[in-house]
């Protein structure tokens, strides 16, 4: 149990335009989602947390305008890339808070690759 | 600010070998810790600890948590290459995730 499907798991865009990145819950509700990005060789840094119907939180540098976060049902977290630019290349990933449905509280997405030419 | 800092940042071990991988924390309102493999994909769970001197064992791996001393480390036992990966090491309070750089594991045959 606890599966949380993302998607997609890679995408190419052009500069300039906005990429949206999926992660559906299947089988629990997901009250709160964080996002991340992991740049080659490092570690995943948390861009923000989001709860089901109400605004995301976002960590210190993370540009709210520029990562448009959604959460608008139990089982949907969206992140929208908007007007990407090369240096938003990364590997993005997303984490819901299973609470009881796993026993240990956290599941990740499969992550998405961007690459932004 | 919450601190997660993991070491070696990276080792190169023969098939067979034994690694203990380190990682000590500073955070507030710590819950729990988790170490998780990552391959080029998202990462995958191997434990969590929340009790001070309880090894968490499962195959070759096991993990122990310090929360005096503020660390855990994780073993693996007769590496095999398999297990070339890198090791994140993460702490959750107020139920957000901090993570350690990671330890990258390259087993050679």
């Amino acid at each position: 149990g606890a599966v949380v499907s993302q998607h997609p798991s890679r995408v190419i865009c052009k500069s300039g335009t906005s990429v949206k990145i999926e992660c559906r819950s299947l089988d629990f509700q997901a009250t709160t989602m964080f996002w991340y990005r992991q740049f080659p060789k490092q570690s995943l840094m948390l861009m923000a947390t989001s709860n089901e119907g109400s605004k995301a939180t976002y960590e210190q540098g993370v540009e709210k305008d520029k990562f448009l976060i959604n959460h608008a049902s139990l089982t949907l977290s969206t992140l929208t890339v908007t007007s990407a630019h090369p240096e938003d290349s990364s590997f993005y990933i997303c984490s819901a808070w299973t609470g009881g449905a796993s026993n240990y509280g956290y599941t990740f997405g499969s992550g998405t690759r961007l690459t932004v030419v | 600010e919450d601190k997660v800092v993991q070491s070696p940042l990276s080792l190169v071990v023969h098939e067979g070998d034994t690694v203990t991988l380190n990682c000590s924390y500073e955070v507030t309102n710590f819950r729990s810790l988790l170490w998780y493999k990552q391959e080029k994909k998202a990462p995958t769970f191997l434990f969590m600890l929340t009790s001070s001197g309880i090894e968490k064992k499962s195959g070759r791996l096991s993990s122990i948590l310090d929360k005096k001393e503020l660390f855990s480390i994780l073993n693996i036992t007769a590496t095999q290459t398999g297990d070339s990966a890198v090791y994140l090491c993460a702490v959750s309070s107020d139920y957000k995730l901090s993570f350690g750089a990671g330890t990258t594991v390259t087993v050679r045959a």
